[in-house]
C-alpha cells in the first residue's frame, strides 16, 4: 500500500490559463473520488469513479471542470479557463468498496493569479 | 453543499484534558466516519460507526451516535499535542455513494 499520490503539489496559474491534476489511487481501489477544499471549509464533493466509469459529478462542477479516469487506474481533472474563484486544494481519495473508509492523497493547491 | 455540522468550529484545551467534538446531520445515513486532517495534507480516517451502532471505541477515541438526533459525538482522552489537527464528520446518506463532509472542529491541544 503505497497510499494515494496526486501531482502536482502545488499550481500557480494565471487566470484564464487550463490546468489539469494528476491521481493516482492505491492499486486495487476501484472507487476514486475527487474533493475540493477551501480554507476553512471541509471538502467539498466534485465526482466520482467506479472503475473507468464516472458515477457522479456534483451540480456545482462549471463545464469548465473535467475528469476522466481512463483504463480505471490513475485520474485527471482538468479545470479549464481558470478563475480566482478555483483558488482550492484539489483532493482526491480512492476506496475499495462502497462503506469503506476513503484514502486521501495530499491534496494539490492550486492558486489562480 | 455539506450535510454535517461540526461543533464547536474551535476547541482550544491542554494536554492532558479529554476533547469533544459534536456533529449534526440532516438525512438518513448508512454510515458516519471521523477523519482527521494536519494542516496542509490530506485527511485521514480515524472511525467509521454504522448507522445501527450507538457506540464504538478506538484507542483513546469514543465515537457514539444518535439517530433519532442525528448527532454524533467524537471523544478524545488524556490529548496530545500531536492531536493538534481540524476533525471532521463525513455522512454517507441513503441512497448516496459518496460521502459529505461537515465544516470541521479546529482542535489545538497546547502543551
Amino acid at each position: 500500500d503505497t497510499g494515494v499520490s496526486q501531482n502536482p503539489r502545488h499550481k500557480i496559474t494565471k487566470r484564464g490559463q487550463n490546468v489539469t491534476f494528476r491521481c493516482d489511487p492505491i492499486s486495487e481501489h476501484n472507487r476514486l473520488y475527487w474533493y475540493r477544499q477551501t480554507l476553512g471549509q471541509g471538502p467539498e464533493f466534485l465526482t466520482y469513479f467506479q472503475n473507468e466509469a464516472q458515477l457522479e459529478k456534483s451540480r456545482l462542477l462549471s463545464d469548465r471542470f473535467s475528469a476522466e479516469r481512463p483504463k480505471g487506474s490513475f485520474s485527471t481533472l482538468e479545470i479549464q479557463r481558470t478563475e480566482q474563484g478555483d483558488s482550492a486544494m484539489y483532493l482526491c481519495a480512492s476506496n475499495i468498496e462502497i462503506d469503506s473508509p476513503l484514502h486521501f492523497g495530499n491534496g494539490t493547491r492550486l492558486t489562480v493569479t | 453543499s455539506q450535510q454535517g455540522e461540526e461543533d464547536p468550529q474551535a476547541l482550544s484545551i491542554q494536554e492532558g484534558e479529554n476533547a469533544t467534538m459534536n456533529c449534526s446531520y440532516k438525512t438518513s445515513i448508512n454510515n458516519l466516519q471521523w477523519y482527521r486532517q494536519n494542516s496542509g495534507r490530506g485527511l485521514v480516517h480515524l472511525i467509521l460507526i454504522r448507522s445501527n451502532e450507538r457506540e464504538k471505541h478506538s484507542g483513546r477515541l469514543r465515537v457514539t451516535l444518535d439517530t433519532s438526533k442525528k448527532s454524533s459525538s467524537l471523544l478524545i482522552t488524556a490529548s496530545r499535542a500531536a492531536d493538534t489537527a481540524s476533525y471532521f464528520c463525513a455522512t454517507d446518506a441513503v441512497g448516496s455513494e459518496k460521502l459529505v463532509f461537515g465544516k470541521g472542529t479546529k482542535l489545538t491541544v497546547n502543551p
